[in-house]
């Protein structure tokens, strides 16, 4: 069975930062079933990214994804307050599957 | 304007079964390629898929937790149902449903807000 391991698990930063975050696969995912979710504290999570690099109705264009195989990254190329929250990477091989997640938070 | 909502029990004694219910509208799950899933998340844990159901009736479980769920739908409704056998205090979680449109292959485009609960005698 899949394992998608998200790093860091906590990424501390400033407003107008660069956010780098990762998710790697423990075998080689379709880039069309990798997407990206936003979770703040008390809502559902949102989609974000999906098919690694395709993002979601009404996603602003500082979020980003990228990758293939078994190393993906989202990237938010500058951070704004309401960006602080959880992110999940989720694969869709013979089922879904999520990461463990990566909190990024206000240095 | 598509909404999802979930609804049921917030408590639950262990042993007993859990019956979810996910009210949608907005869509059809009729449209072909259509699916929904059940997803939870416990208390500040990930979030761990569920069920998945498809606009012809093919139905996904989670291979861990196959045994104890069952996910159906009622098209003229436009709900969901999840039940849970045996539920137990690990099961305390968050219970989400969400919308899974071929369009965004494999990906959960839309959520439920969501429904806490608690599996405590």
């Amino acid at each position: 069975e899949i394992v998608l391991t998200q790093s860091p698990g906590t990424l501390s930063l400033s407003p107008g930062e660069r956010a780098t975050l990762s998710c790697r696969a423990s075998q080689s995912v379709s880039s069309s079933y990798l997407a990206w979710y936003q979770q703040k504290p008390g809502q559902a999570p949102r989609l974000l990214i999906y098919g690694a690099s395709s993002r979601a109705t009404g996603i602003p264009d500082r979020f980003s994804g990228s990758g293939s195989g078994t190393d993906f990254t989202l990237t938010i190329s500058r951070l704004e307050p309401e960006d602080f929250a959880v992110y999940y990477c989720q694969q869709y091989g013979s089922s879904p599957l999520f990461g463990g997640g990566t909190k990024v938070e206000i240095k | 304007q598509v909404t999802l909502k979930e609804s049921g029990p917030a408590l639950v004694k262990p042993t007993q079964t859990l019956t979810l219910t996910c009210t949608f509208s907005g869509f059809s799950l009729s449209t072909p390629g259509m699916r929904m899933s059940w997803i939870r998340q416990p208390p500040g844990e990930a979030l761990e898929w569920l069920a998945r159901i498809d606009w012809d009736d093919d139905k996904l479980y989670s291979t861990s937790l196959k045994t104890r769920l069952t996910i159906s739908k009622d098209t003229s409704k436009n709900q969901v149902v999840l039940t849970m056998t045996n539920m137990d205090p690990v099961d305390t979680a968050t219970y989400y449903c969400a919308r899974m449109p071929i369009a965004v292959a494999g990906a959960f485009d839309i959520w439920g807000q969501g429904t806490m609960v608690t599996v405590s005698s």
